[in-house]
């Protein structure tokens, strides 16, 4: 059964410190997000990318966030300069029709 | 704006009984589809099951069903025959908007712990 991979499956890095969360999503999906879930809170909404364009973004994804998709099968989000407050878990979506459907997730850790 | 409230942010349930997780909505918008989505210790999003706005029956996925109702607002998921491995984190979350891209908005969760 086809699926949304991510990795790595847990980064630390250092405040400051740029970082890559890779996802690929599942391959014949057009629409792609990235969420982001702080220990213990709610899934937040971050970003939606369709047709190689952010479609929508939330008020979290400010100038130090950014998304691409490289090639034909990866999708990026990377955070620039890394803040205590970006430690959280980052899930990857996507969508072909009604549901999304979501990736493992990456465990940041920002020290 | 969409709003989604679950209300119990802990259950409990015995091994082998069903279990009702509430989740009620607010949207302004006639078309949308309401998802349930399981969250393990490990951490990773499981999606369980989805209700278009236009659905005229409950869908049903093995032991998940979704008790939609429209004029009410509300789309409780309903475990039946609970497992041991049921207890998670459980999040019921909303769509909305026609075609395109859109904005899933999600509950704060319910956390299922099932006893033996």
């Amino acid at each position: 059964e086809p699926e949304v991979t991510q990795t790595p499956s847990h980064q630390v890095t250092q405040m400051g410190q740029e970082v890559i969360l890779r996802c690929v999503p599942i391959s014949n999906h057009l629409y792609f997000y990235w969420y982001r879930q702080i220990l213990g809170q709610k899934v937040e909404f971050l970003v939606s990318f369709y047709n190689n364009e952010i479609s929508e973004k939330s008020e979290i994804f400010d100038d130090q966030f950014s998304v691409e998709r490289p090639d034909g099968s990866n999708f990026t989000l990377k955070i620039r300069s890394t803040k205590l407050e970006d430690s959280a878990m980052y899930f990857c979506a996507s969508r072909g029709g009604g549901e999304q459907f979501f990736g493992p997730g990456t465990r940041l850790t920002v020290l | 704006a969409q709003k989604i409230t679950q209300t119990q942010p802990g259950m409990f349930v015995q091994e082998k009984e069903a279990v009702t997780l509430d989740c009620t909505y607010d949207t302004s918008d006639p078309s949308y589809g309401l998802f349930w989505y399981k969250q393990p210790s490990s951490g990773e999003m499981i999606f369980l099951i989805y209700q278009g706005s236009y659905d005229q029956q409950n869908a049903t996925e093995g032991r998940y069903s979704l008790n939609f109702q429209k004029a009410r607002k509300s789309a409780n998921l309903v475990i039946s025959a609970s497992q041991l491995g049921d207890s998670a984190m459980y999040f019921c979350a909303m769509s909305g908007g026609m075609g395109g891209s859109y904005i899933p908005t999600f509950g704060r969760g319910t956390s299922l712990i099932v006893h033996p």
